[in-house]
C-alpha cells in the first residue's frame, strides 16, 4: 500500500517530441505527488508537484496529469530538449507524513 | 538556496570497514533522511530523523545504523561494510511538516 509504481524504467525520445511518464498507486491517503529530476552526478530536485484538488498542473513544459479514480499520475515533457535527459523520480506522501514515497526511477533520453 | 552537502563524493571501502557518510544542511530543517539509490529500484529510505537524537527506521535500515547529534548533521553508519553495500547513498532534508526534500549530490560507495 505505500509503494508507487513507475513506467516505464527507460524511455527514449526524439528532441521536439512528448515525453511521458507514469505513475501508479494504491493508498488513496496520500495528498501530495511530486516529480524529481536528477542529472548525471547530482542528487535529485524538485521539479513539479500537484495535489488531488486539481487534475493537472502545468509549468512551463512540464504538466502533470492526476487520475485520482485511477489512483494515477503523470509526468508530460513537451517540445523535449536533450537539457531534459535525466532520471525522473515520481514520489507520494501521506497529509502530515514526514517522509516520501518513491517510484523507481525513469531514466529519459533525449536524442538529437 | 537550501544546501545540503554530503561530506564525500566518492568512497572506496573495504569489506568489514566501519564507514562514516556524513550530510549538513543549512537550513534550519527539522527532517533529515539517507535514502540509497539502486539503478531499478528507486529510491529506497533506510533512516530519517525528524529532531536531534530522534531517529526512525526506513525500509532498508538493516545493516546501517545514524547519529543525530547536531540539527543541521546526520551521519550514516556502516557498521561493517560488505559488497552488497556498494550503492549510491542521498541525503535529504525537510521542515517539519512540509513534504518537499532538499537533497545532497549522493556519495557513490563502493565496498571491495
Amino acid at each position: 500500500q505505500q509503494q508507487v509504481k513507475q513506467s516505464p524504467q527507460s524511455l527514449i525520445v526524439q528532441k521536439g517530441g512528448i515525453s511521458i511518464i507514469n505513475c501508479a498507486y494504491e493508498n488513496t491517503a496520500f495528498d501530495y505527488f511530486p516529480w524529481y529530476q536528477q542529472f548525471p552526478g547530482k542528487g535529485p530536485a524538485l521539479l513539479i508537484a500537484i495535489r488531488p484538488d486539481v487534475s493537472e498542473k502545468k509549468e512551463g513544459r512540464f504538466t502533470i496529469s492526476f487520475n485520482k479514480s485511477a489512483k494515477q499520475f503523470s509526468l508530460h515533457i513537451m517540445d523535449s530538449q536533450p537539457g531534459d535527459s535525466a532520471t525522473y523520480f515520481c514520489a507520494a506522501s501521506m497529509r502530515g507524513a514526514q517522509k516520501l514515497v518513491f517510484g523507481q526511477g525513469t531514466r529519459l533520453t533525449i536524442n538529437p | 538556496d537550501v544546501k545540503v552537502t554530503q561530506s564525500s563524493r566518492y568512497l572506496v571501502k573495504r569489506t568489514g570497514e566501519k564507514v562514516f557518510l556524513e550530510c549538513v544542511q543549512d537550513m534550519d530543517h527539522e527532517n533529515m533522511f539517507w535514502y540509497r539509490q539502486d539503478p531499478g529500484l528507486g529510491l529506497r529510505l533506510i533512516y530519517f530523523s525528524y529532531d536531534v537524537k530522534m531517529k526512525e527506521k526506513g525500509d532498508i535500515p538493516e545493516g546501517y545504523s545514524v547519529s543525530r547529534e547536531k540539527k543541521e548533521r546526520f551521519s550514516l553508519i556502516l557498521e561493517s561494510a560488505s559488497t552488497n553495500q556498494t550503492s549510491m547513498y542521498l541525503c535529504a532534508s525537510s521542515l517539519y511538516g512540509a513534504p518537499e526534500a532538499f537533497f545532497g549530490q549522493g556519495t557513490r560507495l563502493t565496498v571491495v
